[in-house]
């Protein structure tokens, strides 16, 4: 099972709206990532949890707080957002090998937020 | 800081042709890099991972080679099929970290 699930696939929310996204993994993988992505870009890295802690926050505004309250989940809390935050949201995960080195990079199906 | 570039940035070509998609990075020091494929509005799937220590690597009609002196990959589909129209991108984490470059991608359409 290569496995990443995200839900939900769609969101739609206001500026003064709470929400979360969800990821899940059953591979055993110890790191997990956020990513974002607008329209014909790359994905741009936003957080990367390595054993359940959180090892690298790519200065990513506050209204977005990433949590993993175990190894296979990994959330993110929305809130306040703006309607430049509309994007495809992006969980992956992978291997830890020889320390923080990652193995290969497994990504969900993503979500698609947008921001009114 | 871990620049990667992708060329070509678009490339349209009839079904049956062989390919090159090419990849480069500004630091070599890099511990694996991956290719992956993206579908319009999808995630990012898999394709090809080489690790340092290779040279090469191969799934069905697809070939990846790694140059990590030249600061360059390359990525050989053989005979291309509509099927393989997406968006394929590289990326490459430094050697002792997780954050994952990528290049901007090149957009392939193979027409029937």
């Amino acid at each position: 099972d290569t496995e990443v699930t995200q839900t939900p696939k769609h969101l739609v929310m206001g500026m003064t709206n709470k929400k979360s996204l969800k990821c899940e993994q059953h591979m055993g993988h110890r790191a997990m990532y956020w990513y974002k992505q607008k329209a014909k870009k790359p994905p741009e890295l936003m957080f990367v949890y390595s054993y359940e802690k959180l090892s690298i926050n790519e200065s990513v505004p506050s209204r977005f707080s990433p949590e993993c309250p175990n190894s296979s989940l990994l959330n993110l809390h929305l809130h306040a957002l703006q309607p430049e935050d509309s994007a495809l949201y992006l969980c992956a995960s992978s291997q830890l090998l020889r320390g923080p080195r990652p193995g290969e990079l497994f990504f969900g199906e993503g979500s698609r937020l947008t921001v009114l | 800081k871990q620049e990667v570039t992708q060329i070509p940035a678009a490339l349209s070509v009839p079904e049956g042709e062989n390919l090159v998609l090419n990849c480069s990075f500004t630091d070599s020091a890099i511990y694996n890099l991956q290719w992956f494929r993206q579908d319009p509005g999808k995630g990012l799937t898999s394709l090809l991972l080489i690790q340092s220590s290779q040279r090469e690597q191969t799934s069905g009609r697809l070939n990846a080679s790694l140059d990590k002196s030249s600061g360059r990959s390359t990525l050989y589909i053989a005979a291309s099929q509509p099927g393989d129209s997406a968006t394929y991108l590289c990326a490459a984490p430094p050697n002792y970290g997780q954050n994952f470059v990528f290049g901007p991608g090149t957009r392939l359409s193979v027409l029937p």
